[in-house]
């Protein structure tokens, strides 16, 4: 199947750490993504990860990938109201003849309160 | 810096009347991709196109037509408008996945709603 599932809301006070979750069902899954919307915006990219990898650093995020369990996480460290936004969770198939398609999660809303 | 720009923004819509959607993009992307977003039931792939002249089905197809006549457009067409299609549609472009990693470049939506 490809299903990808996540939580769809998670409050935090402002300066504490928020941690979103994903699971996905598809082992063959090449990229994993993090996207960020904001109120009335598109869908921007904020993070990627290679299959291959159990983790990836960038700043206040940090992305745990645990294969074993098809569990992606987002960590931001030092939560700000301006992070308050929707995180889509995707998943990517890149073999021959792929299409490109993503596979987006339900989103989660993040509000941060002050 | 423009990237990937829709037309319109928003629009108002009665049951049975058509309309088309544009997507512009200038970063030179072989791919293009159209998505429907619904509240809690995230993006729906709806049509994509791999190439120029091309298109295929996503996951929601029914009642949409598109046309990727040149490399940096895709028309999204509703041709007999439904209450069901009121929702946010994105458009979003890519280079061949095994170029750049697949990531994807979304326009800021087109908001409709059809009464």
């Amino acid at each position: 199947g490809e299903d990808v599932e996540q939580s769809l809301f998670l409050s935090v006070r402002e300066g504490d750490s928020s941690v979103i979750n994903c699971t996905y069902t598809d082992s063959s899954s090449t990229y994993l993504y993090w996207y960020k919307q904001e109120p009335g915006a598109g869908l921007q990219l904020l993070t990627y990860i290679f299959s291959n990898m159990d983790m990836k650093q960038d700043q206040r995020l940090t992305v745990l990938l645990n294969k074993k369990d098809k569990h992606l996480s987002l960590r931001i460290a030092d939560t700000q109201t301006g992070d308050s936004a929707i995180y889509f969770c995707a998943e990517s198939k890149t073999r021959s003849g792929n299409t490109g398609k993503l596979i987006f999660g339900q989103g989660t809303t993040l509000q941060v309160k002050p | 810096n423009a990237g990937v720009t829709q037309t319109p923004k928003f629009r108002v819509l009665k049951t049975g009347q058509s309309m088309t959607l544009l997507c512009a993009q200038d970063m030179n992307h072989e791919y293009m991709y159209w998505y429907r977003q619904d509240p809690g039931m995230g993006l729906r792939l709806i049509h994509y196109s791999v190439g120029e002249g091309t298109t295929a089905k996503g996951e929601v197809p029914d009642g949409y037509n598109v046309s990727r006549l040149k490399k940096q457009n895709f028309l999204l067409g509703l041709e007999s408008a439904a209450p069901s299609q009121t929702s946010v549609y994105f458009c979003a472009s890519s280079s061949r996945p095994l170029v750049d990693k697949n990531i994807q470049y979304f326009g800021a939506g087109t908001r409709l709603s059809v009464l």
